[in-house]
C-alpha cells in the first residue's frame, strides 16, 4: 500500500521553543494532507487540511499562529508548533489520501513532548 | 460538535467469540465510513470500509453493517483473537478528504 512517513517520531522540546514536524507521501503525490492531534486514550482530532500551493484551512477552535502548516510540495507538508506548552503535548498524526485509489494513508505520528 | 458518536468505549471478549461496535453519524452528506485499528504509538491503520450505497461489506473476520436510514453502522470482527486486542476508531468523511473520527473502542480479547 501506499507509504506516508513522518519526522520526528519523538520530540522532546522546552517550552517556549517551536517544533517542527515534517509529514510526507513517499510513493505517491498529495495536494491535500490532513493534520490530527490525538491526546492519550482519546480519539484523533482534526486539525487542519494542508493545501499545495495555497493556505491551509484550520478546524474550528485551532489556532492558525500557533500551528503552522506549509505544503511545500506535492509529497510533504510540514506543521511547526510555534511557542510549545506543555498543554501542546500531544500525538501528531498526518494523513494523505492517494487519487485513485480511494483510500487515505496515515503517518505513523509524532510523539511531541514539552517539558 | 462530535459528528461521529461510538460505543461501547471498552469492549472484552473472549478468545473465538464476536466483537461488535457500533457507530452513530449526523452528517447526511458523509459518502465513507471507513474503520481503523490503532496499536499504541502507532498510526491508524485501515481495516475495512463502506460506501452509503452498500449495506454490508465483508473481508475475512470483518464485517462492516450499514443503515443509512438510521445513520448507523457497525463493526463486527468473528472469531476474535487476542491478536486483535488494539483501539478500534470508526471514521466518517467526505470524498476521501478530512475525516471525522468516532471516540475510539478499546477492544481486549481474552485467550
Amino acid at each position: 500500500g501506499a507509504v506516508v512517513s513522518q519526522h520526528p517520531s519523538r520530540v522532546i522540546c522546552k517550552s517556549g521553543t517551536s517544533v517542527k514536524i515534517e509529514c510526507r507521501s513517499l510513493d505517491f503525490q498529495a495536494t491535500t494532507m490532513f493534520w490530527y492531534r490525538q491526546f492519550p486514550k482519546q480519539s484523533l482530532m482534526l486539525m487542519a487540511t494542508s493545501n499545495e500551493g495555497s493556505k491551509a484551512t484550520y478546524e474550528q477552535g485551532v489556532e492558525k499562529d500557533k500551528f503552522l502548516i506549509n505544503h511545500a510540495s506535492l509529497t510533504l507538508s510540514t506543521l511547526t508548533v510555534t511557542s510549545a506548552h506543555p498543554e501542546d503535548s500531544s500525538f501528531y498524526i498526518c494523513s494523505a489520501p492517494a487519487q485513485g485509489r480511494n483510500e487515505q494513508f496515515f503517518g505513523p505520528g509524532t510523539r511531541l513532548t514539552v517539558l | 460538535q462530535q459528528q461521529v458518536k461510538q460505543s461501547p468505549q471498552s469492549l472484552i471478549v473472549q478468545k473465538g467469540g464476536i466483537s461488535i461496535i457500533n457507530c452513530a453519524y449526523e452528517n447526511t452528506a458523509f459518502d465513507y465510513f471507513p474503520w481503523y485499528q490503532q496499536f499504541p504509538g502507532k498510526g491508524p491503520a485501515l481495516l475495512i470500509a463502506i460506501r452509503p450505497d452498500v449495506s454490508e461489506k465483508k473481508e475475512g473476520r470483518f464485517t462492516i453493517s450499514f443503515n443509512k436510514s438510521a445513520k448507523q453502522f457497525s463493526l463486527h470482527i468473528m472469531d476474535s483473537q487476542p491478536g486483535d486486542s488494539a483501539t478500534y476508531f470508526c471514521a466518517a468523511g467526505l470524498n476521501f478528504n478530512k475525516f471525522y473520527f468516532g471516540s475510539g473502542t478499546k477492544l481486549n480479547v481474552k485467550p
